[in-house]
């Protein structure tokens, strides 16, 4: 059964810092990894898809790598902002073909920029 | 700019009441979900289908019950509403092949 493990659970940092975000996973067998986005009591929002034959995917300020041999993905967000304050989850399908969306999520991140 | 909606956004009910939580997209997805997200939890995927008169239950155990009539419309229905389903119900709908998972709004619903 997967599992998927995010660290650290909280970050506060001040405005302006690059920072990391760590997610791992217990089978490597993944065929895509998705980082989202999930504001105070709203739906989430779809930041990266990472396809299991890519090593990265950049969108902005927002890098995230997989390496699905250790079963490990990281979210590097650069020059963070107030705005970024969010809670970042990362998840994994089920299996491939149509369990594409069947996600396994970790418990997420909560970060918070302060100006 | 969200495609897929969820009404209503909050909903406080009694014990014992018949809910209807509804869930539309207009981007022709044939793949749906619905998934429960309690305060600070992971969210788990209690229902899914994969185009019309298509159902299944996902890995959490839910005494809901859904209906894929038509592709833009995915409702959840509880027949007798109960305080331990009170959660945050999350819908998403996705495209062909490995395509970003699209969510709703969600719906929160307090049961008393």
């Amino acid at each position: 059964k997967q599992e998927v493990t995010q660290i650290p659970a909280a970050l506060s940092v001040p405005e302006g810092e690059n920072l990391v975000l760590n997610c791992s996973f217990t089978d490597s067998a993944i065929y895509n990894l998705q980082w989202f986005r999930q504001d105070p009591g709203k739906g989430l929002t779809s930041l990266l898809l990472i396809q299991s034959s890519q090593r990265e995917q950049t969108s902005g300020r927002l890098n995230a790598s997989l390496d699905k041999s250790s079963g490990r993905s990281t979210l590097y967000i650069a020059a963070s902002q107030p705005g970024d304050s969010a809670t970042y989850l990362c998840a994994v399908p089920g299996g491939g073909g149509t369990s594409y969306g069947k996600l396994t999520f970790g418990q997420g991140t909560i970060l918070t920029v302060h100006p | 700019e969200a495609d897929i909606y969820q009404t209503p956004r909050y909903l406080v009910i009694g014990t014992g009441k018949k809910i209807t939580l509804e869930c539309s997209q207009t981007m022709g997805h044939d793949k749906m979900y619905w998934y429960q997200q309690d305060p600070g939890m992971e969210l788990h995927l209690i229902h899914y289908s994969y185009g019309v008169n298509s159902t299944e239950k996902g890995d959490l155990s839910s005494e809901s019950t859904v209906s894929r009539i038509r592709t833009e419309h995915f409702p959840l229905t509880l027949e007798s509403a109960r305080p331990s389903h009170t959660s945050q119900y999350l819908c998403a709908s996705m495209g062909q092949g490995a395509s970003p998972l699209h969510f709703g709004n969600g719906t929160r619903l307090t049961v008393t």
